[in-house]
Parts: structure tokens; C-alpha cells; sequence
């Protein structure tokens, strides 16, 4: 089955600083991959997600990157806020999301004023 | 509130007692996941179901836990005979099966098992 590693597991970075999180994944027939935000006691929400057939997809400050060839994937978040702060978690899944979610572990973003 | 919702938020529990939790999915979602979270870990996935065939169960789902959707809209979790280590949030999700759409995670219910 799918194994999805996330790192790093903390991470601080200075307020307009950016912050990059990093994930691999090993089963190459994945194809769909969201970016999940977790905020202390609540539920996880969709902040991102891309596609097989896209390299790289940007929304405002965030953007994630994906090289299939290696099987990793990236998010980046520029001009980090205090919000911004809170456990991030990347997963892989098959058939563009229409199947379980496979989670990293998480990385817990402190955005230091 | 149109989100997905569940019940109860927070259960305590004695060990070996059985324990059912609720959730209710996006109206016009017919795919319903449902995950285990533990402290500092990503959600791990137990089973789904769409509409109201149960399409996949987890290894990690052992015999003592069982889900239910009878009617292809609201699901049920038992765990019988609870253990310590079944202490964690359970979350749900709902998605519409069409060309992919994303999961939409309900609040959870965290179970402590004393």
C-alpha cells in the first residue's frame, strides 16, 4: 500500500519568512495530492491539492510543486503570518481523490512575530 | 451549519464497554471515509463506504469495530469492548464521487478509554 513520509516534523520561521514542507510517497500509480490544515482541536481543512498531470499549482501565498519522477511533493507558503501557524499534513491517494487518503505525519508551523 | 457533522464530540468510556458514534455527511455526498487520529500522527484511514456498500475496511479496523450505513446517508462506528489503545479522535469525511473531489472532515469525536 501507499507510504507517504513528511518532513520536517516542526518547523519556526520568522513572520514574511517562507516556509517549505516536504513529502514523499511510494506508490507511483498515486495521482492526487492535498495539502490538509490542522489547527489545534479542529477538524482538518483542504488548503491545497494537485493533480498528476500538473507540476506545480499556486493560490495566493501557498503553492505546492510535484515531481513525479522522484515521488515527492512540496508545499510552499510565503509571507508567513501569525494564522498561519498550526500542524500541516500532506497525503496521496489513487483515482484523483476518490479513495482513502494515505496522511504524513504532519508538520508542526510556528510562525514566530 | 451545511458541514459534516458528528456525535457525540468527546466520549469517555470504561475499558470493555462498547461505545457508537455518529456521523452525518454533506447532504449530496455519497462517498463517507471514516479515520483514526492519534496525538502528533496524520489521520489513518478505516474504512469507506459509497452510498451504502462498504467498499473498503482497514486492517487496522480489527473485529471489534463495525460501520454502518443503512441508508447511504448518515454512518455509524461501534467499537465493542474498548481498550485503552482505541483512545483517539475519530474523524469522518464526505466527498462526492464524481472526477475526484475533496474530503470534507467533520469536527471528530475524541474517545478516551479508562
Amino acid at each position: 500500500g501507499e507510504n507517504v513520509e513528511q518532513h520536517p516534523s516542526t518547523l519556526s520561521v520568522q513572520e514574511g519568512d517562507s516556509a517549505v514542507i516536504k513529502c514523499t510517497y511510494s506508490d507511483s500509480a498515486s495521482n492526487y495530492f492535498p495539502w490538509y490544515k490542522q489547527e489545534l482541536g479542529k477538524r482538518p481543512q483542504l488548503i491545497i491539492d494537485i493533480r498528476s498531470n500538473v507540476g506545480e499549482k499556486k493560490d495566493q501565498r501557498i503553492a505546492v510543486t510535484l515531481n513525479k519522477t522522484a515521488k515527492h511533493f512540496s508545499l510552499h507558503i510565503t509571507e508567513t503570518q501569525p494564522e498561519d501557524s498550526a500542524v500541516y499534513f500532506c497525503a496521496a491517494t489513487l483515482n484523483f481523490g476518490n479513495e482513502k487518503l494515505t496522511f504524513g505525519t504532519g508538520t508542526r508551523l510556528t510562525i514566530i512575530p | 451549519d451545511t458541514g459534516v457533522s458528528q456525535n457525540p464530540r468527546h466520549k469517555i468510556t470504561k475499558r470493555g464497554q462498547n461505545v457508537t458514534f455518529r456521523c452525518d455527511p454533506i447532504s449530496e455526498h455519497n462517498r463517507l471515509y471514516w479515520y483514526r487520529q492519534t496525538l502528533g500522527q496524520g489521520p489513518e484511514f478505516l474504512t469507506y463506504f459509497q452510498n451504502e456498500a462498504q467498499l473498503e475496511k482497514s486492517r487496522l479496523l480489527s473485529d471489534r469495530f463495525s460501520a454502518e450505513r443503512p441508508k447511504g446517508s448518515f454512518s455509524t462506528l461501534e467499537i465493542q469492548r474498548t481498550e485503552q489503545g482505541d483512545s483517539a479522535m475519530y474523524l469522518c469525511a464526505s466527498s462526492l464521487a464524481t472526477s475526484g473531489e475533496e474530503q470534507y472532515f467533520g469536527p471528530g469525536t475524541r474517545l478516551t478509554v479508562t
